[in-house]
């Protein structure tokens, strides 16, 4: 079946801009993350859905960055007045489930290249 | 807070030769461990995960508790696995909406020479 898939692929802006960057998980998978992978930063972790429950912001840099998951599908990763060193590979994973002491595997989109000018 | 570190940016070695990409964590908990694979313009998927205790394309990884350690090892590389490679952990048990997010490494670029 079809996997992880994010949107647009590359994007470029210009510094003090908003960007949207869209995650379309894998039909049925109840979690969502995204996760940032910076030059010489490695993946940091951004913010986690799990169905209903309120979401897991722990990992979001700054108030500029929010995000959203509607009808537990689709989520969307938005980065309000772009800086440059926001610039990064941003990235969408999805599993099935979570909790109950059991880990379900992660699988990952192919990421969102954002580079800010 | 977890922590994991991968000490070596950049590992090189001949075909043949045997690999040991290391990994250290730090987590006052019981930690489930990870490796992530990135090939050359492919995403980024799961290798192998320390509870399942097996061998993926060769390649091994045993938690020591003792010393924190999750290094991958595989006797013999080939140029194939010339890839991007990611130590990532796990706090467990998770528990609702607490500990699912995985902790990564910044990552060793495995360069295997013909």
């Amino acid at each position: 079946g079809a996997g992880v898939s994010q949107s647009p692929s590359n994007k470029v802006t210009e510094k003090g801009k908003d960007v949207e960057l869209r995650c379309d998980p894998i039909s049925g998978h109840t979690a969502l993350y995204w996760y940032r992978q910076s030059l010489g930063q490695g993946l940091e972790f951004l913010i986690y859905f799990q169905g209903n429950s309120a979401p897991d912001k722990s990992g979001l840099p700054s108030d500029r960055f929010s995000a959203e998951r509607t009808g537990g599908s689709v989520s969307t990763l938005t980065i309000q007045r772009t800086q440059q060193e926001d610039s990064a590979v941003y990235l969408c994973a999805s599993s099935s489930r979570t909790g109950g002491g059991l880990s379900y595997e992660q699988y990952f989109g192919p990421g969102t290249r954002l580079t800010v000018t | 807070a977890q922590r994991v570190t991968q000490p070596e940016k950049l590992l090189s070695v001949f075909k043949g030769a045997p690999v040991e990409l290391k990994c250290n964590y730090s987590y006052s908990g019981s930690p489930e461990l990870f490796w992530y694979v990135q090939y050359s313009r492919q995403r980024l998927q799961l290798l192998l995960r320390h509870i399942s205790r097996e061998s993926i394309k060769g390649f091994t990884a045993d938690l020591n508790k003792g010393e924190t350690s999750f290094h991958l090892k595989k006797p013999f590389a080939q140029e194939e696995d010339s890839a991007m490679y990611y130590c990532a952990l796990r706090r467990s048990p998770a528990t609702g909406n607490a500990g699912n997010m995985l902790t990564f490494g910044g990552g060793t670029r495995l360069m295997v020479k013909p």
